[in-house]
């Protein structure tokens, strides 16, 4: 069965460093989103992303963020200058549709 | 602005049990509505998907209902087996032509052998 693929799975970065989450999303989907979780919260929605840009994005998602595509097959989330409180479970989703979205196992970020 | 709550918050029963999820929203006006899985420190699987103008959906042992009037939906899990142990969320879009899944904050289901 086809699969969202997340890497890595654990990255711990230094407050302030620069960190790049990777996502590969199902070769056919043409929607993709990152969503994120706090440890013991809800999952929020950051970004969405469609034929080459930003469809939507959260409040969340200030200029510290950046989403790419770089080569067609990668899906990545960038951000800028670590905070603290960045830290969470980062998920990447795709979807051949609004609709049914396909989540990958996640990447867990810890900044220290 | 629409908010998700899903109750109960952690339940705990025996294998071959029946039970029943919920899942409350407070805007009606949504696209659809999905049932997510959560194992600990994993993603999220969908389960299920029920669109605006469907009551109900089934999947196995599992079936969910909506009721958009009301702001409700329910996945009811038949004969639970301690593998359906997990989290359990429901997420909407808030209107048609949104990505932005607004989650509720899960049910932790606990299903003893």
């Amino acid at each position: 069965e086809p699969e969202v693929t997340q890497t890595p799975s654990h990255q711990v970065t230094q407050m302030g460093q620069e960190v790049i989450l990777r996502c590969v999303p199902i070769s056919n989907h043409l929607y993709f989103y990152w969503y994120r979780q706090i440890l013991g919260q809800k999952v929020e929605f950051l970004v969405s992303f469609y034929n080459n840009e930003i469809s939507e994005k959260s409040e969340i998602f200030d200029d510290q963020f950046s989403v790419e595509r770089p080569d067609g097959s990668n899906f990545t989330l960038k951000i800028r200058s670590t905070k603290l409180e960045d830290s969470a479970m980062y998920f990447c989703a795709s979807s051949i549709s609004n609709a049914i979205l396909t989540f990958g196992s996640g990447t867990r970020l810890t900044v220290v | 602005k629409q908010e998700v709550t899903q109750i109960p918050a952690a339940l705990s029963v025996p294998e071959g049990e029946n039970l029943v999820l919920n899942c409350s929203f407070t805007d009606s006006a949504i696209y659809n509505l999905q049932w997510f899985r959560q194992d600990p420190g994993k993603g999220l699987t969908s389960l299920l998907l029920i669109q605006s103008s469907q009551r109900e959906q089934t999947s196995g042992r599992l079936n969910a209902s909506l009721d958009k009037s009301s702001g409700r939906s329910t996945l009811y899990i038949a004969a639970s087996q301690p593998g359906d142990s997990a989290t359990y969320l429901c997420a909407v879009p808030p209107t048609s032509g949104t990505y932005k899944y607004i989650f509720g904050t899960g049910t932790r289901l606990k299903v003893l052998a």
